[in-house]
């Protein structure tokens, strides 16, 4: 059975660094098959991609949060993580980890960890 | 960015009714549409890929249906579980992109 799951601090100060860690169980994120997702969804709000990494360490980052963003895989700890800049209380979300899937299996995000509440407040 | 609409944005509903939530891109995105389905504090759950491929293990209750840009997902004869908030998805081009959500409530 895959699971993902978040890790990392709840709460940043505006301007700093938010940084969240995904470890995955039940796959590899050596896979080439699959893309490594973050997304996230402000409180009451819709969903919104924020980009994903591939086992290679290609990217593809949402262009409304491109200049912030630094996704990496750590493929000896079967995680990816990101890191997110000069974050303001426009942030505060809870970022969910997916896997995604290539076009060959047509598949979307079929697996989400629970999610993560990030406040950014002073 | 493709925008996705959803439509209605609540939808009051009876144990038992058909209900169909209905998405709509802002161009042609093939057949790459995703729905999801969210409670509550909870992730969000995979239900339909390819327009209108169930996700293994789902009830059959679930359809998905449409192509280009407009798309619907149907629940036959709706069970006190599927109270939730549905989510639709393109994955046709960068940026991926969601609809705003349809809140299925208790009539």
């Amino acid at each position: 059975q895959v699971q993902l799951q978040e890790s990392g601090p709840g709460l940043v100060k505006p301007s700093q660094t938010l940084s969240l860690t995904c470890t995955v169980s039940g796959d590899s994120v050596s896979s080439t098959l699959h893309y490594w997702n973050w997304i996230r969804q402000q409180p009451g709000k819709g969903l919104e991609w924020i980009g994903y990494i591939y086992y290679s360490g290609s990217t593809y980052y949402n262009p409304s949060l491109k200049s912030r963003i630094t996704m990496s895989v750590d493929t000896s700890k079967n995680q990816f993580s990101l890191q997110l800049t000069s974050v303001t209380a426009a942030d505060t979300a809870v970022y969910y980890c997916a896997r995604a899937h290539s076009r060959i299996t047509g598949r979307s995000f079929d697996y989400w960890g629970q999610g993560t509440l990030v406040t950014v407040s002073s | 960015d493709i925008q996705m609409t959803q439509s209605p944005s609540t939808l009051s509903a009876s144990v038992g009714d058909r209900v169909n939530v209905t998405c709509r891109a802002s161009q042609n995105i093939n057949r790459w549409l995703a729905w999801f389905q969210q409670k509550p504090g909870k992730a969000p759950k995979f239900l339909i890929y390819k327009a209108s491929s169930l996700e293994s293990g789902l009830p059959s209750r679930f359809s998905g249906s449409g192509s280009g840009t407009e798309f619907t997902l149907t629940i036959s004869s709706l069970q006190p579980d599927d109270f939730a908030t549905y989510y639709c998805h393109q994955y046709n081009s960068y940026p991926w992109t969601f609809g705003q959500g349809t809140k299925v409530e208790i009539k």
